[in-house]
């Protein structure tokens, strides 16, 4: 059984650069949500994938958008970099309807904005 | 937005003793979720309790919920080095058919040797 893994796992932009953050699924997973985490702070949900479609969204900007691909492996895409989107990145993936499960999560990305 | 609190902020015990962190959230909730984070990296699922379930056990670890006062602890037993880390609780509700999770603010813990 693979877990989540994500990548880069480092990243370093410009402002006003355009980032892709990927992301692997666990084996049998079936859904993916991504989360922002400022330093410091606990982990803030961007929005959750499923059947390629995104199935809910936190309070973040249009510019923060997603995929999710065939296999379930999925991409966090940000536009229009602004400094206080440096932060750590992550990906969990689960089981729709799986009420009785956690997140498995990846290490995630962290990404510095300049 | 947060939707739970943890207290305290941060802990700070020795090798051996308990520690016990609290979270306290706002809405109606499926289950509660504990997760531990070490060093900024990846959340580690430590354990789930339902909402019809007021206290659950795993290993060194016991969970409590309370639904009325809509309060939730961890307690870990005979702490060691290896448990400094954040904990964070999370909390399940349906949307949209599926569950989503929305994570406090954490509690970093640091053990003494």
């Amino acid at each position: 059984e693979t877990g989540v893994t994500q990548s880069p796992t480092h990243l370093i932009k410009t402002r006003g650069q355009q980032v892709t953050l990927r992301c692997s699924s666990q084996s049998g997973h079936n859904t993916v949500s991504w989360y922002q985490q400022a330093l410091g702070q606990g982990p803030q949900f961007i929005f959750q994938y499923y059947r390629e479609e995104e199935n809910g969204r936190g309070n973040f900007p249009p510019r923060f958008s997603g995929l999710q691909f065939p296999n379930y492996s999925s991409e966090l895409n940000v536009n229009a970099l602004e400094l206080d989107d440096s932060a750590l990145y992550l990906c969990a993936s689960s089981f729709l309807f799986s009420a009785n499960y956690g997140y498995t999560f990846g290490s995630g990305t962290r990404l510095t904005v300049v | 937005s947060q939707q739970g609190e943890e207290d305290p902020q941060a802990l700070s015990i020795q090798e051996g003793e308990n520690a016990t962190m609290n979270c306290s959230y706002k809405t109606s909730i499926n289950n509660l979720q504990w997760y531990r984070q070490n060093s900024g990296r990846g959340l580690v699922h430590l354990i789930l309790i339902r909402s019809n379930e007021r206290e659950k056990h795993s290993g060194r670890l016991r969970v409590t919920l309370d639904t009325s006062k809509k309060s939730s602890s961890l307690l870990i037993t005979a702490s060691r080095a290896a448990d400094t880390a954040s904990y964070f609780c999370a909390t399940g509700r349906p949307t949209s058919g599926t569950y989503k999770y929305i994570f406090g603010t954490g509690t970093r813990l640091k053990v003494l040797a």
